[in-house]
């Protein structure tokens, strides 16, 4: 068990840009989350994958985002045409489904500045 | 699901026991009450969770009361390094769980 890894732990860019963003669960978590942080605040929920299914999708979540999960492995979360305001920590959770008491476990998460 | 109210900050001293408390007024019957801690830079990390009355492990304490309607996270003798942000939660503990965090207690341990 290495834990959640995320990669790359910073990227910077320009305004209009696209980038990538990867997330590694744990092995044989089958549930995995990505959440947005802004500075002071808590992390707020993007959306939810069970598998490779993407079961749920916070209004957060604007038309330029897009998450996939093809092999429900790995997770891949793209912000197309990136703005100011997407600057954030952009974190990564797993859990497995079934356990008595299902912890969410996070990865150090990908911090995205938008010049 | 529940909202959770806890103070923004708190202060203490090395070696001090910390109390932090968070209220839960809404809380439904199969909610649990989970804390976790973040420092900066890093992703949140569970600490610890429970159902009712008291649950201890190596880290922390969690003291919850009869009504279930807030809850007290304990840290005993804590340390430089116990300076983060902490968070409580509440929510079913089994299943599909999006969690939903406020914007926690901001702890700062002083030698």
């Amino acid at each position: 068990d290495t834990g959640v890894s995320q990669d790359p732990r910073h990227k910077i860019t320009k305004r209009g840009q696209n980038v990538t963003f990867r997330c590694d669960p744990i092995s044989e978590h089958n549930r995995l989350y990505w959440y947005r942080q802004t500075l002071g605040q808590g992390p707020e929920f993007l959306t939810y994958f069970q598998n490779e299914a993407q079961l749920e999708k916070s209004r957060l979540l604007s038309d330029r985002f897009s998450a996939e999960r093809p092999k429900g492995s790995f997770s891949t979360l793209e912000i197309q045409r990136t703005e100011q305001g997407d600057s954030a920590m952009y974190l990564c959770a797993s859990s497995r489904l079934g356990d008595a008491q299902e912890t969410q476990y996070f990865g150090p998460g990908t911090r995205l500045l938008v010049l | 699901l529940a909202k959770t109210t806890q103070p923004i900050s708190m202060d203490s001293y090395e070696g001090q026991e910390v109390n932090i408390t968070c209220s839960h007024n809404n809380i439904a019957t199969n909610d649990y009450i989970t804390w976790y801690q973040q420092f900066p830079s890093q992703g949140p990390r569970f600490i610890i969770q429970g159902y009712k009355t008291k649950v201890t492990n190596e880290v922390a304490s969690l003291f919850i009361p009869a009504d279930r309607k807030s809850s007290t996270l304990s840290l005993p003798r804590v340390s430089l390094s116990d300076t983060a942000v902490y968070y409580c939660l509440v929510g079913p503990a089994e299943g599909y769980n999006k969690l939903i965090f406020g914007a926690g207690t901001r702890l700062a341990v002083h030698p």
